[in-house]
């Protein structure tokens, strides 16, 4: 177990409904990392968040959004759900900004229909 | 542009063999990279790491072996046992620190 925790475990939306997801980094760790999992490929980087702050940005659209809080928990929010949402939404927390271990929770399986 | 990509998408190895899983990368830039281990149902699991300054890094049952000539980097796992049946990627590094992941090797270990 890596103590980083995520909720819900598993969700169903509709077609141009809005999600939250919602991690818990592991203790000390000050760095979020989300990432989605389509099925049967890795993980694709979405964003980092770093004290609160946004610190990198993979290649999806603006209507995924996130927030850090002071407790580095973190949120992944995304509207107008698409199809193509459906996947496997992974958080991982690290130590640092620069620090490269990354730690994964066991995800948030989101069907949208 | 930056991938990181594996060889084959499903190995098959027999209990108690070794099991070698390779991986290829492109971005040259990349200097530290980690070896995942994902379970049905589970997020991946840190296996080992290895820095861009080293060519070998050994760990519990498994080692890493990096070729930044031809951008290569493999696991191999001594005594395959039957906890060892998972899908396994290897990540580089990327800017931000964000990690660029392949496809995956499922590994199968038969009895």
């Amino acid at each position: 177990e890596t103590g980083v925790t995520q909720s819900p475990t598993h969700l169903i939306k509709t077609r141009g409904q809005q999600v939250t997801l919602r991690c818990s980094s592991q203790s000390g760790h000050n760095t979020v990392s989300w990432y989605q999992q389509a099925l049967g490929q890795g993980p694709q980087f979405i964003f980092q968040y770093y004290r609160e702050e946004e610190n990198g940005r993979g290649n999806f659209p603006p209507r995924f959004s996130g927030l850090q809080f002071p407790n580095y928990s973190s949120e992944l929010n995304v509207n107008a759900l698409e199809l193509d949402d459906s996947a496997l939404y992974l958080c991982a927390s690290s130590p640092g900004r620069s620090q490269e271990t990354q730690y994964f929770g066991p995800g948030t399986r989101l069907l949208v229909l | 542009g930056e991938s990181v990509g594996l060889h084959l998408p499903t190995l098959s190895v027999q209990e108690g063999d070794n099991s070698i899983i390779n991986c290829a990368y492109s971005n040259s830039a990349s200097d530290y990279f980690i070896w995942y281990k994902q379970e049905s149902g589970k997020g991946p699991q840190f296996i080992i790491d290895i820095r861009s300054n080293m060519d070998k890094r050994q760990g519990q049952r498994v080692t890493v072996l990096l070729n930044k000539t031809v951008k290569h980097l493999s696991l191999q796992i001594a005594a395959t046992q039957p906890g060892d049946s998972a899908v396994y990627f290897c990540a580089g590094r990327g800017s931000w620190g964000k990690l660029q992941f392949g496809a995956g090797t499922q590994v199968v270990v038969t009895p």
